[in-house]
């Protein structure tokens, strides 16, 4: 079974800090992704990096950076947290097509 | 880009009730995903098609590509199907995917 694991299941931030969310899974994919899920909203695409090193914008890349120096972990930066990013944030990965294998999410708190 | 529309937004069924949740799309697509999300947030990925009818257990999905439409059935519901369904649409890649904003299903004993 593919695994997608998170850092972190819950994290408490304060405006300005730099946050890192790592998310690792087991399978080889090429494919890995960095969600946000917001009440009403679904969830919106922040970026996603289809190899070691290469990454493209989202839907709403604003705030966000990320980094793949391994094929099997991604990383979500949030270079200066802000209440605004308040959310649950999933990492998914897939290999070439179109199914997605979530982690099981962080909820990210900015106070 | 896509438009993913599901309803309801939220239904509370008895237990053993039949239930369904619909998934309308705006724009031709290669494929539909049905997702569960539980409390707690992970997702699991309960089926990808892209025509007819797939079954697995209790659940069943179906999609009309004239109509741009599908359906998730659970027949027998009981409570711990009580979750978030949530609608994808794709058009090739896993990067092309839009979602729904989810139905809230709570089955009570």
């Amino acid at each position: 079974d593919v695994k997608v694991t998170q850092s972190s299941r819950y994290l408490v931030k304060r405006t300005g800090e730099k946050v890192f969310l790592e998310c690792v899974q087991d399978m080889d994919h090429e494919n890995m992704f960095w969600y946000r899920q917001d009440p009403g909203l679904g969830l919106r695409l922040i970026y996603f990096s289809y190899d070691v090193k290469m990454k493209e914008k989202g839907d709403i890349p604003e705030g966000y950076s990320v980094s793949r120096e391994k094929k099997e972990r991604f990383s979500l930066i949030l270079e200066s947290a802000s209440t605004n990013q308040t959310s649950m944030y999933l990492c998914a990965s897939s290999f070439y097509r179109p199914s997605l294998y979530f982690g099981p999410g962080t909820r990210l708190t900015v106070t | 880009k896509n438009e993913v529309e599901q309803s309801p937004q939220n239904l509370t069924a008895q237990e053993g009730e039949f239930i369904t949740i619909n998934c309308s799309y705006s724009v031709g697509i290669s494929a539909l995903h049905w997702l569960q999300q539980h409390p707690g947030g992970g997702i699991v990925s309960l089926f990808m098609l892209s025509s007819g009818k797939k079954k697995h257990g209790r659940l069943i999905a179906t999609i009309n590509i004239q109509e741009k439409h599908s359906s998730l059935h659970i027949t027998a519901s009981h409570p711990r199907d009580s979750a978030v369904y949530i609608c994808a649409v794709g058009s090739g890649s896993a990067r092309q995917l839009t979602f729904g904003s989810g139905t809230q299903l709570t089955v009570l004993p």
